[in-house]
């Protein structure tokens, strides 16, 4: 079985561009799940979906947002992007309420 | 507030030299324990769940244990291919959000 995939696995962005990130979710798996992990640091939560609904935010600026699909596909957008949004971009995808399992992110380099 | 810290930050072990791991954590009700694995520039790969105090969990060289106020990862005769970040998060009992440690970086050498 397929696990959580992601795409693009890695992007070169500057200063006040915008970047959407992209998530499939294992199948059978309704709930989504967002992180940002900074080098030498454990995976910060940004945000939960959970059939299309957002069911959990974590502490990041509105540049942040993010949708879920029927399919149950996500995205992470990110606006006005800073040097300090260089991070790699986790996806999580789980039962309800239940382990998560994630995929293998998506390295953001901001210039 | 819920908080997740994870002891020692580094540590380097001789092949075949079994050790522990620590995470101690607040919450306000735990819902689960959970150990995460993660290569350098990979996603986490998951471990283990632990759900209540006394709860042990076992896989290959690795052993997982909880009370009520903090986990343990015990690694028995370690393998140079145990070197990675090991990572501890929490979820609480109300709400979804996982809170994670730092982690602990593990170095084996041969």
């Amino acid at each position: 079985d397929a696990g959580v995939t992601q795409s693009p696995t890695h992007l070169i962005k500057t200063r006040g561009q915008h970047v959407t990130l992209r998530c499939s979710p294992i199948s059978g798996h309704k709930s989504v799940s967002w992180y940002q992990q900074v080098l030498g640091q454990g995976p910060q939560f940004i945000f939960q979906y959970y059939e299309k609904e957002e069911r959990g935010r974590g502490n990041f600026p509105d540049r942040f947002s993010a949708r879920q699909f029927p399919n149950y596909s996500s995205e992470l957008n990110v606006n006005a992007l800073l040097l300090g949004d260089s991070a790699l971009y986790l996806c999580a995808s789980s039962f309800p309420g239940e382990t998560q399992y994630f995929g293998p992110g998506t390295r953001l380099l901001v210039l | 507030e819920d908080q997740v810290t994870q002891s020692p930050e580094a540590l380097r072990l001789q092949e075949g030299e079994s050790s522990s791991l620590n995470c101690s954590y607040t919450v306000s009700g735990l819902r689960g324990l959970f150990w995460y694995r993660q290569d350098p520039g990979k996603g986490p790969e998951f471990l283990f769940t632990l759900y209540s105090a006394g709860e042990e969990k076992e896989k290959e060289r690795l052993k997982a244990t909880l009370t009520k106020k903090e986990s343990f990862l015990h690694i028995t005769a370690p393998k140079p291919e145990d070197s990675a970040t090991y990572l501890c998060a929490v979820q609480a009992a109300t709400g979804n959000q996982f809170y994670f440690g730092t982690g602990t970086s593990l170095t084996v050498i041969p």
